[in-house]
């Protein structure tokens, strides 16, 4: 079985500022893992992949996020925060089970908030 | 544009009544997947189905239905609609269908139930 954890509902930061967002994981199976973006009512877009060929994944919009093994962590980060990327942030891990995939597991998600 | 296509995108119902809800895939896309997302909730997998097949079942209820045509667009039936099944319902398609397939979202169906 595979869960994530996002710590924090909402994180607020200045625009300008140093963004990040905080995934944990637990996977049975070496994991894939996605940071999906949701803007107010709007489909999921994804952020970025994780699949093991790189520990630092470049993304869209400036994102980037560090795949940990030791510490089970995928954060998402970008280093100057836009007053566009207020939106809901969501990590999620891939799974498997049996004989087919699960689809993916979601953390509950992180709204970012800019201030300006 | 992720290229996935949902329809309606915006459903009013009655409880009791049934609703189906609709999707394209992605072209070239063989899985499907349907999610649901509550604020109580949060993101739910519910089913996913490959080249026609069902594939996976998630917390799907047993009111719920899916299933994907020849022309691999699926359907989600639900039916003796609840308030509770108020939510945003989302499918998603991707390539294949082992774990680890990068997945695209549509931009999802609203379901009142009043």
């Amino acid at each position: 079985a595979q869960s994530v954890t996002q710590l924090g509902s909402h994180v607020s930061v200045s625009e300008g500022a140093l963004v990040l967002l905080r995934c944990n994981y637990s996977s049975s199976v070496p994991p894939y893992l996605f940071w999906y973006v949701q803007y107010p009512n709007q489909g999921l877009q994804l952020l970025l992949k994780y699949t093991s060929a790189a520990t630092l994944v470049k993304g869209i919009n400036g994102f980037e996020a560090e795949f940990k093994k030791s510490e089970t962590s995928f954060h998402l980060t970008k280093p100057s925060a836009h007053m566009s990327d207020a939106a809901e942030y969501f990590c999620a891990v891939s799974g498997y089970s049996g004989g087919g995939a699960d689809g993916l597991t979601f953390g509950k998600g992180t709204h970012l908030i800019i201030q300006p | 544009d992720s290229g996935v296509t949902q329809t309606p995108k915006h459903l009013i119902t009655a409880t009791g009544q049934r609703v189906t809800l609709r999707c394209s895939p992605r072209s070239g896309d063989l899985s499907v997947y349907w999610y649901q997302q509550s604020l109580d909730q949060g993101l739910q997998f519910l089913i996913q189905y490959y080249n026609g097949e069902e594939r996976a079942k998630g917390n799907i209820l047993e009111r719920f239905s899916a299933q994907q045509f020849p022309d691999l667009h699926s359907e989600l039936n639900l039916s003796s609609l609840e308030l509770g099944d108020s939510a945003l319902y989302f499918c998603a398609s991707s390539v294949g269908s082992t774990y680890g397939n990068t997945i695209y979202f549509g931009e999802g169906s609203w379901l009142t139930v009043v």
